[in-house]
């Protein structure tokens, strides 16, 4: 059955450094990959998105690879402040489009 | 604002009764989308529209639940004889697409959804 795993539920880092989260997909060919951020209370709000022939996009402190051969995505927030800190959701769209459950980002000051 | 507008935020109702949600998606987009979202879970896609029309709807998707959007603006999802386990929070989603059918690779922009407990 088509599964997407995001690395551990939550993730504790230190302001300033890089926090990278991981999205894993077995049995699924996304065309295209997103990835979205969700505050306590609120939808999720886009960030970026990356075909399935792109290797890697940037925006501003962001980052995403994806590897259609790992079928992974890796999303990097440099210099990651306490602002940063929400749920992070990737969400594969191909024949349909899922979401991740999300890893919840803490940004420790 | 010319966001996704959800309402109400907050529904609290007791078991076997009806509900309505609506939402009201930013006036230029075609596509509307509800999903469903559990604590620790992310929106798990229930149906989805193209201007009025209904292209897609999940097969989880229980023949109590029925989604209109009858002049391809606003939409509204309504839930028969309410169960515990449709606590949840119910969100709309709204995009552009340029194709007839099919997933869309525009973002999707949410409203705050509808927080829905059944007692």
């Amino acid at each position: 059955s088509q599964k997407i795993e995001q690395n551990s539920e939550a993730l504790n880092i230190q302001e300033g450094k890089t926090a990278t989260l991981t999205c894993n997909y077995t049995n699924y060919s996304p065309a295209y990959l997103q990835w979205y951020r969700q505050d306590p209370g609120r939808g999720p709000v886009f960030l970026l998105l990356i075909r399935e022939n792109e290797k890697e996009k940037r925006k501003e402190r962001l980052k995403v690879t994806f590897d259609t051969t790992l079928k992974q995505s890796l999303f990097h927030i440099t210099a990651s402040q306490p602002a940063d800190s929400a749920t992070y959701l990737c969400a594969l769209v191909g024949s349909d489009m899922r979401f991740g459950a999300g890893t919840r980002l803490t940004v420790k000051p | 604002d010319t966001g996704v507008s959800q309402n109400p935020r907050h529904k609290i109702t007791k078991r076997g009764q009806n509900v309505t949600f609506r939402c009201d998606p930013i006036s230029e987009h075609n596509r509307l989308y509800w999903y469903r979202q559990t604590l620790g879970q992310g929106p798990e896609f229930l149906t989805y529209f193209q201007n009025e029309a209904q292209l897609e709807k999940s097969r989880l998707l229980s023949d109590r639940f029925s989604a209109e959007r009858p002049k391809g603006s606003f939409s509204t999802l309504e839930i028969q004889r309410t169960e515990q386990g449709d606590s949840a929070m119910y969100l709309c989603a709204s995009s552009l697409s340029a194709g007839t059918g099919g997933q869309s690779n525009q973002p999707q922009h949410f409203g705050d959804g509808t927080r829905l407990s059944i007692l």
